[in-house]
């Protein structure tokens, strides 16, 4: 069975005080890592798809890289605007009846204070 | 444009209510979902559509019944909810089963009453 465990549970950082949230995962064949970013009561918001190991990309002050276990998502000098949830979730490979299945993580909780 | 769209955005109910949550996506996307989301839980499958067949179903109870019309709209049919039923209804929409990113919409908060 997939598994995602998101690390930490909730983190307050200082304005312009860097960061990483982890996301490990456990999945019989990863087609693809995604991460988004949910403020409360919207939907999530799709940030970045990852489907290789090595893999980085970026987004103003938001990089996720990928290993072969876990992905990280690396915040630079955050800003009180960057708070959210932030979720990881994984897909396996074609095949089986969890085809098209996102995995998720439980999020981490990240408060940005000015 | 990646942008999918919900309706309504807030919804109570009772428990012998009938009431549709509709979804649409203009991305060309054939894939569509329904997730539900509890406070401080990420979303939860519940149904998979792909080509306007549905594809999964993830053993959700018969009182909530999908529908899509068309390759843009996907809506979920409601009857006889419980109060434990009340969450945030999520849609997603992607290229296809396993193409691309899930996209989501903003959801509708449902409280059964």
């Amino acid at each position: 069975e997939d598994q995602v465990t998101q690390s930490p549970e909730a983190l307050r950082l200082q304005e312009g005080e860097s960061s990483s949230l982890n996301c490990s995962y456990t999945v019989s064949g990863l087609r693809g890592l995604f991460w988004y970013r949910q403020d409360p009561g919207k939907g999530p918001e799709f940030l970045f798809t990852l489907y290789s190991a090595g893999e980085e990309k970026e987004k103003e002050r938001l990089k996720a890289t990928l290993t072969k276990k876990e992905s990280f998502l690396h915040i630079t000098a955050p800003k009180p605007e960057d708070s959210a949830t932030y979720l990881c979730a994984v897909q396996a490979h074609a095949g089986g009846t969890s085809y098209g299945k996102l995995t998720f993580g439980q999020g981490t909780i990240l408060t940005v204070h000015p | 444009d990646t942008e999918v769209t919900q309706t309504p955005k807030h919804l109570v109910m009772g428990m012998t209510n009938k009431k549709s949550l509709k979804c649409e996506q203009h991305m060309g996307h054939r894939a569509m979902y329904w997730y539900k989301q509890k406070a401080k839980k990420p979303p939860e499958l519940m149904f998979v559509y792909s080509y306007e067949k549905l594809s999964i179903n993830e053993s959700v109870p018969s009182r909530f019944s999908p529908e899509c019309p068309n390759s843009s709209l996907l809506n979920l049919h409601l009857h006889a909810l419980q109060p434990e039923d009340s969450a945030l209804y999520l849609c997603a929409s992607s290229q296809g089963l396993a193409e691309g990113g899930q996209y989501f919409g903003p959801g509708t908060r449902l409280t059964v009453t």
